[in-house]
């Protein structure tokens, strides 16, 4: 199994950047996700990393080391609507390697 | 077109009865998963189906949790005895092989 910490809360301004981190144990890493979830709602996909390095995505970046067993994500800009729960998500090659083991998830506050 | 749908949304039952939850994947995905989530923690991973087969069922709590996909579309989560521990949202996901996975809106089961 995988042990994920990320922090719990964190606050940030409007239109300024965030940076969430996440660390992980695994024993067969098969990729690492990041979802958005809104409260009282689904889970929402908007990141995937699996090699080492940053991936990009408008608002929203995604880095990887997989020595360091690290990740984050970059928000930048941020907006109102950006206050949500992150969630970071590993991946394991043990059992079937499909199934993703979340964090508890890190609820992100904008400020006006 | 339509995502991940979820029957019922809300689910209200006592303590000992049985209760089945729904849930219908994105036309052509080939994998589906159940989570249930809990307040304030991530998503914890129950069951994942690989056409009409349970391809990694490791995260079923115990033997009052069965979940079936006769069909390779459609599946439905099942729990007997039901008891007030159980009571989480229940998601379900689909994915295409190893992308990304859409989640459902889930059902909120709650046991009195």
């Amino acid at each position: 199994g995988q042990n994920i910490d990320q922090p719990t809360e964190m606050t940030a301004t409007e239109g300024a950047i965030v940076q969430i981190n996440c660390t992980y144990q695994t024993s067969g890493f098969n990729g690492l996700f990041w979802y958005q979830q809104h409260a009282g709602e689904a889970p929402t996909f908007l990141s995937y990393n699996v090699l080492d390095g940053l991936e990009e995505k408008g608002r929203f970046s995604s880095f990887l080391s997989r020595s360091k067993g690290y990740s984050y994500l970059l928000l930048k800009e941020l907006q109102m609507k950006d206050s949500a729960s992150y969630l970071c998500a590993v991946r394991d090659k043990l059992n079937s390697g499909y199934a993703l083991n979340f964090g508890k998830g890190t609820s992100l506050l904008v400020t006006p | 077109g339509a995502g991940v749908s979820q029957t019922p949304s809300n689910k209200v039952t006592e303590k000992g009865k049985y209760v089945e939850l729904r849930c219908d994947p994105i036309s052509g995905h080939t994998a589906l998963y159940w989570y249930r989530q809990s307040l304030g923690q991530g998503p914890e991973f129950l069951i994942y189906f690989q056409g009409t087969g349970a391809a990694d069922d490791s995260g079923l709590p115990n033997d009052r949790f069965f979940a079936v996909r006769p069909e390779g579309s459609v599946s439905t989560l099942k729990i007997q005895r039901t008891e007030r521990g159980d009571s989480a949202v229940y998601l379900c996901a689909s994915s295409l092989g190893q992308s990304e996975q859409f989640f459902g809106p889930g059902t909120r089961l709650t046991v009195l």
